[in-house]
């Protein structure tokens, strides 16, 4: 009941394309929902992050979809340049209690020129 | 501010050695965190602190002593090394909780021969 489910686990895109990523969860407690990017050699760095309150939330080319129904979010990311190039982690978590952040698997994202 | 540090960026150990990954931060931050990454495993918690002198075991603590005796300081001892500990170590700090953003290091690139 903790896991995040993510999806796919690479992803090759053309310039200009659309990335989609996708995540699933099951604990309905969860209420903080970041997606992470990390470039080759460094840390993971927060993106974009969202609440359950809403449905969806934009910054610049990146937006996260979020259905609480079926437990789902994804990322999507428009116009995907070759600096995009990265992994991408989702993860969930509980802001209040001591609960920690869980992480999806990570999807290896690649623009091509 | 530096943000998060950890040192050394690269280890090449022979089995049954022992270490101490350094991880220091100058947010203020009281929690703090080691992970691991593995390739299609995500970030899986080892150990964390929700403040100095507390610590406790996380999803993979087995052969990892933690301890905290300063709010910026976190180091990871591993015991006797072992190849299983091959990896990409993390160290991560959060301001209010182990729920909310993780602010990352660049990670520690640990080789066990």
């Amino acid at each position: 009941q903790q896991q995040v489910k993510q999806s796919p686990q690479s992803l090759i895109v053309q310039k200009g394309g659309i990335s989609i990523i996708n995540c699933a969860y099951e604990n309905t407690a969860f209420d903080y929902f970041p997606w992470y990017q990390q470039f080759p050699g460094k840390g993971p760095a927060l993106l974009i992050a969202i609440r359950p309150d809403v449905s969806e939330k934009k910054e610049g080319r990146f937006t996260i979809s979020f259905n609480k129904s079926a437990k789902q979010f994804s990322l999507h990311i428009m116009d995907s340049q070759p600096g995009d190039s990265a992994t991408y982690f989702c993860a969930a978590s509980i802001l209040s209690g001591g609960f920690k952040t869980i992480f999806g698997a990570g999807t290896r994202l690649f623009v091509k020129a | 501010n530096a943000g998060v540090t950890q040192t050394p960026k690269f280890q090449v150990l022979k089995t049954g050695q022992s270490m101490t990954l350094q991880c220091a931060q100058d947010m203020n931050h009281e929690y703090m965190s080691w992970y691991r990454q593995d390739p299609g495993m995500g970030l899986r918690l080892i150990h964390y602190s929700v403040g100095a002198g507390i610590t406790d075991q996380g999803e993979v603590p087995n052969g990892y002593n933690v301890s905290r005796s300063t709010t910026e300081d976190f180091p990871l001892r591993l015991l006797s090394a072992a190849p299983s500990q091959t990896s990409v170590y993390f160290c991560a700090s959060s301001f209010k909780g182990l729920g909310e953003t993780q602010y990352f290091g660049p990670g520690t690139r640990l080789l066990v021969l």
